[in-house]
């Protein structure tokens, strides 16, 4: 059984572009969510997807999307990058039930310039 | 809406000695669960351990323990025998409504 892997490790984007971040899952979880973690601070719920459908979110704009796949990939998009934008970026996999334990990736730094 | 609170930026303990990490939360959920997560230097989160809030019976595990106080909307987490490896953040967090919400992190120190 392999971890929860995450792709690229660091990317350097500026202000107004676009970026995509990936995720791989620990196979059989149906679950996954991302986070947002600035510098110091505890990691912000961006959204989670369950079975390719998206079931909660948090206080993030629109232009925050993800995707999820059948393979247990997912796909954090962010549209028209802002300075603020910039920190790890966390996801987790678990299985379905409430409260199951979430397995969390090493994350990816995005530095917006 | 979900807050959690940890009131200690930073904490330091000698090696071996026992340490507790303070954490409140505030929750409009009649179910939810808590959680210590623990993030060491490397970055990936790890769970430390978990409650469910409908259990009155604190959890352990090896180590850590934690005193759940429902009604005071308390959740601590006590190291026995701390060891080096245990230096890492630790974070308070709720689940509730599908989404997880975490506290702002206590760094904890070992001092061998």
């Amino acid at each position: 059984e392999t971890g929860v892997t995450q792709s690229p490790t660091h990317l350097i984007k500026t202000r107004g572009q676009q970026v995509t971040l990936r995720c791989s899952s620990q196979s059989g979880h149906n679950t996954v969510s991302w986070y947002q973690q600035a510098l110091g601070q505890g990691p912000q719920f961006i959204f989670q997807y369950y079975r390719e459908e998206e079931n909660g979110r948090g206080n993030f704009p629109p232009r925050f999307s993800g995707l999820q796949f059948p393979n247990y990939s997912s796909e954090l998009n962010v549209n028209a990058l802002e300075l603020d934008d910039s920190a790890l970026y966390l996801c987790a996999s678990s299985l379905t039930d409430p409260g199951d334990e979430q397995f969390f990736g090493p994350g990816t730094r995005l530095t917006v310039l | 809406a979900q807050t959690v609170t940890q009131s200690q930026p930073e904490m330091s303990v000698q090696e071996a000695e026992t340490v507790t990490l303070s954490c409140t939360y505030d929750t409009s959920e009649s179910d939810y669960y808590l959680f210590w997560y623990k993030q060491p230097p490397s970055r990936q989160m790890i769970l430390v351990i978990r409650q469910e809030a409908y259990k009155q019976q604190n959890a352990t595990e090896n180590r850590f323990s934690v005193n759940f106080q429902k009604a005071a909307k308390s959740f601590s987490l006590k190291i026995s025998d701390s060891q080096l490896g245990d230096a890492a953040m630790y974070f308070c967090v709720h689940f509730g409504n599908e989404k997880l919400t975490f506290g702002t992190g206590t760094r904890l120190t070992i001092i061998p």
